[in-house]
């Protein structure tokens, strides 16, 4: 079954600085990854996803995400925090039950923006 | 036009109630899904629907039964509801194998159970 680990629920950085958001997967198939946003009291939103292509991901809003398959990780980067970036991050990947498609998420991070 | 709408976006109910989330999407898909996320945002699937049809059935108890009676529609109906029924609950619905890979969500109800 494929999975994903995210490293820190919380994360706060100063506006303008690096944003780094870590997520490790666990997949006996190559995986399709993606990132999600939650801004507060909203849906999900697709941010970029990982589909065996190339393996930085270029997103919106400026975030990309580089795949490593060395390191089973696909960490979400962003070079310069902005105080709209502030929501929930979810790394998820696409597993299958019965041949139908499955996202399993992680257990998201949060994102503070320090003005 | 919304593309995943749900209705309603705030629900506060009795304990032993019971009670109905609607979920519609406009975009065409023949896939739908109901998430539950907790407290602590975790973000867990509960069922799928592919074109009025169950495909995954997560181990919810069977006091939730959803219902698709179109592939535009999937509602969630909730029977005897616990204090443990309180979350956010978002539907979803994504495009065929192929088609992106992508979901899109409503934009969640809040159920709180008191």
């Amino acid at each position: 079954a494929q999975s994903v680990t995210q490293l820190g629920s919380h994360v706060s950085v100063s506006e303008g600085a690096l944003v780094l958001l870590r997520c490790n997967y666990s997949s006996s198939v190559p995986p399709y990854l993606f990132w999600y946003v939650q801004y507060p009291n909203q849906g999900l939103q697709l941010l970029l996803k990982y589909t065996s292509a190339a393996t930085l991901v270029k997103g919106i809003n400026g975030f990309e995400a580089e795949f490593k398959k060395s390191e089973t990780s696909f960490h979400l980067t962003k070079p310069s925090a902005h105080m709209s970036d502030a929501a929930e991050y979810f790394c998820a990947v696409r597993g299958f039950s019965g041949g139908y498609q499955k996202v399993t998420f992680g257990t998201g991070t949060k994102l503070q923006v320090i003005p | 036009d919304t593309a995943v709408s749900q209705t309603p976006k705030y629900l506060v109910t009795q304990m032993g109630n019971d009670k109905s989330i609607k979920c519609e999407q406009n975009l065409g898909h023949d896939t739908m899904y109901w998430y539950k996320q907790d407290s602590k945002k975790f973000l867990k699937i509960m069922f799928s629907y592919n074109n009025k049809e169950l495909i995954i059935n997560e181990t919810v108890p069977n006091r939730f039964s959803p219902k698709s009676p179109d592939k535009a529609h999937l509602n969630l109906h909730i029977n005897s509801l616990e204090l443990g029924d309180s979350a956010v609950y978002f539907c979803a619905s994504s495009p065929p194998l192929g088609g992106g890979e992508k979901l899109f969500f409503g934009s969640g109800t809040q159920l709180s159970v008191l």
